[in-house]
């Protein structure tokens, strides 16, 4: 079984349009959730820490659930600008697992 | 943005070359990483230095061999490597273990 899992896509979605996506991880002693965004061809760069609680960062909503071992990330009023590649970022002391990554693209 | 820099950002080399990779952190991290990403497959975590140890060191064959002499610079020596290690090979900073990691912006690697 792989650490973290994510559903690879593609979503394709219109401008304004919601979408959302889960992630799924292996170890329940996981202690720090992310998800990063890359785009093609580029490094990853932090989008935004996932906290137990859920947080919202603009148009983006996180949600952590640590029974059920998933993370979640939802976009509202998406932008063309958030074509990307979304990767699932689980920490365990030094070592961070990455899922494969979802990626999102959205049209005109 | 020039928090974590990487050089080269391109190479081409042969199987019996040997060249390294440089990578240099200015945010005063305690903590380095080396990153493989492969085409449509999730990053391999390398290597990891914290305050100039190494720290974890994932299974990677001998024939690429890290180097932290400081807590600023990390290095990734290559030598008599095979095609199939072309990839983008990332680094990475952290203040400490379970901080955010900030990327560089990758060497591209290509193996002949």
């Amino acid at each position: 079984r792989k650490e973290v899992e994510q559903d690879p896509g593609p979503f394709n979605v219109p401008e304004g349009a919601t979408v959302a996506f889960n992630c799924t991880y292996s170890n329940s002693a996981s202690q720090s959730f992310f998800w990063y965004r890359q785009d093609c061809r580029k490094e990853p760069k932090l989008l935004m820490s996932v906290y137990s609680s859920g947080n919202e960062d603009g148009r983006f909503t996180a949600q952590l659930n640590r029974a059920s071992q998933y993370i979640s990330l939802l976009i509202r009023d998406s932008k063309l600008s958030d074509s990307a590649t979304y990767l699932c970022v689980v920490n365990d002391d030094y070592k961070l697992s990455f899922g494969a990554g979802t990626t999102v693209t959205v049209r005109a | 943005e020039t928090g974590v820099t990487q050089t080269p950002r391109h190479l081409v080399m042969g199987m019996t070359n040997k060249k390294s990779l440089k990578c240099e952190q200015h945010l005063g991290h305690n903590a380095m990483y080396w990153y493989k990403q492969s085409a449509k497959k999730p990053l391999e975590l390398m290597f990891v230095y914290s305050l100039e140890e190494r720290v974890e060191n994932n299974s990677v064959p001998s024939r690429f061999s890290p180097e932290c002499p400081n807590s600023s610079h990390l290095f990734l020596h290559l030598h008599t490597l095979q095609p199939e290690d072309s990839a983008l090979y990332l680094c990475a900073s952290s203040q400490d273990a379970t901080d955010t990691q900030y990327f560089g912006p990758g060497t591209r690697l290509t193996v002949l």
